[in-house]
């Protein structure tokens, strides 16, 4: 089975950027859609967005200004940019693969990364 | 966006009892629609996909029904290894998750 792994920085100041990378191995990153999904503190499972390996993306209406997805498959790895941060963002991010098989109706998150703690704060 | 409300956020029960968690799709999803169960350091784990289909490998206690806008998932007899938080997902546009049911033993 395929294996996630985010990375990038653990601690981002209110008002900037934050900037993660995932990174596929064990398997190809063609033919599939990759997602981020966020979960703060005390709170549910959020999706963010999702990216084909053709570029193409989907983002959650609630975050839509804010983010921007791109995938690299020369790295099998794709990243997630959320502008503007504040102590609201702050969460735990997986990567996340969804996994989609029409013949059995079998469609769901099949591979997730550990996930990373991003904290928003001065 | 189609918006789901899970239903309660928390509940608490004994070892044995039969649990019942409800989902309600903001519009019609057909059977799109997974449930999964969230461990603290682990990554979530489907336990029932199409509404109504048991992941392979899935204790037989576990089941989902429901189609359209609501949707029901049973624990027939709780066990304490079921203590987690348990989500309801719908993929009939993009992906969207219920707030969430933390379970606990009473």
């Amino acid at each position: 089975q395929v294996q996630l792994q985010e990375s990038g920085p653990g601690l981002v100041k209110p008002s900037e950027t934050l900037s993660l990378t995932c990174t596929v191995s064990g398997g190809s990153i063609n033919n599939s859609y990759w997602s981020w999904i966020r979960q703060s503190a005390g709170k549910g499972l959020e999706w963010i967005g999702r990216i084909y390996t053709s570029g193409a993306t989907n983002y959650n209406p609630s975050l839509k200004s804010r983010v921007t997805m791109s995938v690299d498959t020369s790295k099998n790895q794709f990243s997630l940019r959320l502008t503007s941060v504040t102590a609201a963002d702050t969460a735990v991010y997986y990567c996340v693969r969804w996994s989609s098989n029409g013949y059995y109706r079998k469609h769901y998150f099949d591979s997730w990364g550990q996930g990373i703690l991003v904290t928003v704060s001065s | 966006d189609i918006h789901m409300t899970q239903s309660p956020p928390s509940l608490s029960a004994s070892v044995g009892d039969r649990v019942t968690i409800t989902c309600r799709a903001s519009q019609s999803i057909t059977t799109y629609l997974n449930w999964y169960q969230h461990k603290a350091g682990k990554a979530p784990k489907l336990l029932i996909y199409d509404a109504s289909n048991l992941e392979a490998g899935v204790p037989s206690r576990f089941s989902g029904s429901g189609s359209g806008t609501e949707f029901t998932f049973t624990i027939r007899s709780l066990q304490p290894e079921d203590i987690a938080t348990y989500y309801c997902q719908q993929y009939e546009n993009l992906y969207s998750f219920g707030q969430g049911t933390k379970l606990e033993i009473k």
